[in-house]
């Protein structure tokens, strides 16, 4: 039984930019849930995808958007950066939507937005 | 609404003596309750979660913790530190729905040999 996995593990971008961050969920978890970690704080939840419809989702922008697969891995993107998106990101998958799930978290993507 | 406050941003104790880290909820309805411990440069692992059943939950590698509603209060313990529990530790309330987590800011834990 594979992990949750994400890439990349470090990105550098410039403010402006657009940045897509990617997450292989654990093998037959099919919901997602991303989260921004900034330095020094909790992970704030931005959003959740159950079977490739977005299921809830935290207060952040649209600009904040994601996608997921029919394999249920799922895509993070956001447009247009600010210094303040710098943090680390965090997929986590978990199986079934119908209570509170046990969640497997990544080890994470860190994005440096200069 | 849902939060959660974690009453200590850092603890210190000694290896094997007690260890309290306190965690306070608001919730409009019967909440799940977890605690997450981020070792450095690892990913978030479980420890223990609560879901409606009996209120004083075991987790992994010796911790524990007990909900009171009257007190809206899920504080983990474990009776003896080891110098392995030094991370950071997260509370955690989830929605009756499943489909949002809200993280307190964590409380940094150090264990003096």
């Amino acid at each position: 039984e594979t992990g949750v996995t994400q890439s990349p593990t470090h990105l550098i971008k410039t403010r402006g930019q657009q940045v897509t961050l990617r997450c292989s969920s654990q093998s037959g978890h099919n919901t997602v849930s991303w989260y921004q970690q900034a330095l020094g704080q909790g992970p704030q939840f931005i959003f959740q995808y159950y079977r490739e419809e977005e299921n809830g989702r935290g207060n952040f922008p649209p600009r904040f958007s994601g996608l997921q697969f029919p394999n249920y891995s799922s895509e993070l993107n956001v447009n247009a950066l600010e210094l303040d998106d710098s943090a680390l990101y965090l997929c986590a998958s978990s199986h079934g939507t119908s209570n509170p799930d046990t969640q497997y978290f990544g080890p994470g993507t860190r994005l440096t937005v200069l | 609404a849902q939060s959660v406050t974690q009453l200590d941003s850092h603890v210190s104790v000694s290896e094997g003596t007690p260890v309290l880290l306190r965690c306070n909820y608001s919730s409009s309805y019967s909440p799940s309750l977890f605690w997450y411990v981020q070792h450095p440069n690892k990913g978030l692992q479980l420890l223990l979660k609560y879901t409606s059943a009996a209120t004083l939950v075991k987790g992994i590698n010796g911790f524990e913790a007990e909900f009171k509603k009257s007190e809206t209060s899920f504080h983990l313990t474990k009776p003896s530190a080891h110098m392995s529990d030094a991370a950071e530790y997260f509370c955690v309330v989830g929605t009756n729905t499943g489909n949002q987590f809200y993280f307190g800011t964590g409380t940094s834990l150090t264990v003096i040999p």
